[in-house]
């Protein structure tokens, strides 16, 4: 099983710019969630989600946005890129519930200049 | 809010030196979990705690989760060069159905 995958790996946006995130998981988790992690820093919850067609916000929503069209897919769009926005981005998902054990992707590295 | 402390946020060891992370919270957890991250890397699950005095071991690892279920800690015993990495506890706070988790412990080790 690939677990949770994110593409891409690295991306380096201009300010202003848009683009997507991908995050997909073949574990069947009803469970995904977002983070980003600010270099040297713990993570910080952007949105989650507990199943298709649910999500809600976690700590730090504000210039993203999200979508679950599916059980596997669980994308986060950012709109109008800012520098404050230069970081790691995680994808996770769990099964039962939010307080089971996350499986991370490998991450996001995007840059915005 | 609902917060998980770690502490020491920075921990330096010789190799072979003992180390060790603890974790507290404000408010009665439910379970306790331990992620590993690797410099690069993404945070892999070790282990999780859920009964008060509960002591869990993985090899060099020593987990415990603590009587009033509001601390939790991990040790590694005589460190070596494959522990380098950031260990993040998470928590639940009793009732939440939510992970929150702490701010993590860098380890850096010289050989």
């Amino acid at each position: 099983n690939a677990g949770v995958t994110q593409t891409p790996k690295f991306r380096i946006l201009k300010i202003g710019q848009s683009m997507t995130l991908q995050c997909t998981q073949d574990m069947n988790h009803n469970y995904m969630y977002w983070y980003r992690q600010d270099p040297g820093m713990g993570l910080k919850l952007i949105y989650y989600s507990v199943g298709a067609g649910i999500t809600d916000k976690g700590e730090v929503p504000n210039g993203y946005n999200v979508s679950r069209s599916t059980t596997e897919d669980f994308p986060l769009r950012l709109e109008l890129a800012a520098p404050s926005q230069t970081s790691v981005y995680f994808c996770a998902s769990s099964f039962l519930d939010r307080a089971q054990p996350q499986h991370f992707g490998d991450g996001t590295r995007l840059s915005i200049l | 809010g609902q917060q998980v402390m770690q502490i020491p946020q920075y921990q330096h060891v010789q190799e072979g030196e003992d180390f060790t992370t603890y974790c507290n919270s404000s408010t009665t957890l439910s379970n306790i979990q331990w992620y590993k991250q690797r410099p690069g890397g993404h945070p892999v699950f070790l282990i999780q705690l859920v009964k008060s005095g509960e002591v869990k071991k993985q090899k060099r690892l020593t987990f415990q989760f603590g009587e009033a279920k509001k601390n939790s800690s991990l040790h590694i015993t005589a460190t070596q060069t494959t522990d380098v990495g950031t260990y993040f506890c998470a928590g639940d706070p009793q009732g939440a159905q939510k992970l929150v988790f702490g701010q993590g412990t860098r380890l850096t080790i010289n050989p």
